[in-house]
């Protein structure tokens, strides 16, 4: 079925350092591929996006581009901040479709 | 910034009681989504609606039922709360991207995190 996968967390850095969290999917056709943010106790935030193969999203200093030969959407980002601790969840929509499918998240703790 | 608001932020209630999640959207999108999150982070899709007068059930079985009279309001209902169900609930939107047949991401409300005593 489709399904998106994750690195599991947490994971924790040093503040500057250089992040990656994994993601991978299993999916119909050429889906559309998501990042999202969620700070403590808010709900999710979009933070990039990609809706065909070779895109590049960014936003806040983060970067995915989608892989369609791999069926990867990595998260990038060369130099993390504090304010960067949060749960990061990669996420598809089907071609034609609109329900969300989100991988199980990725909590990041970034240290001064 | 998404215009999506649910209320309450934190609600505290006893085993029995009746409670309603309130979500709305000043967006006009068509559809409306209820997540629950568990404390591992997993995001479970308990109910979804296409529009007015349309719901469905997601993928979680859940106890609790919504309704959609109006496109902008998608309220969860919890005839009598129990201790399981205390847990973080997120509303979300989403719409279709103009002519085309993609919809659009989904916008989050802020979350309510229920704790049934």
């Amino acid at each position: 079925g489709n399904s998106v996968t994750q690195m599991e967390g947490p994971v924790t850095l040093s503040e500057e350092a250089f992040l990656t969290i994994n993601c991978t999917y299993t999916a119909t056709g050429y889906p559309s591929l998501f990042w999202y943010v969620q700070y403590p106790g808010e709900g999710l935030q979009l933070l990039l996006k990609a809706t065909k193969a070779d895109d590049k999203g960014s936003n806040k200093g983060f970067e995915a581009t989608y892989r369609k030969e791999t069926t990867s959407f990595h998260l990038e980002k060369g130099s993390v901040q504090v304010s960067d601790s949060a749960v990061y969840f990669c996420a598809l929509i089907l071609t034609g479709g609109f329900k969300t499918i989100f991988g199980a998240g990725t909590r990041l703790f970034v240290k001064a | 910034e998404a215009d999506i608001y649910q209320t309450p932020r934190y609600l505290v209630i006893g085993t029995g009681k009746k409670i309603t999640l309130e979500c709305s959207q000043t967006m006009g999108h068509d559809k409306m989504y209820w997540y629950q999150q568990d404390p591992g982070m997993e995001l479970h899709l308990i109910h979804y609606s296409y529009g007015v007068n349309s719901t469905e059930k997601g993928d979680l079985s859940s106890e609790s039922t919504v309704s959609r009279i109006r496109t902008e309001h998608f309220p969860l209902t919890l005839e009598s709360a129990r201790p399981s169900h205390t847990s973080q609930y997120l509303c979300a939107s989403s719409d279709r991207q103009g002519f085309s047949s993609m919809n659009t991401e989904a916008f989050f409300g802020q979350g309510t995190r229920l704790t049934v005593v």
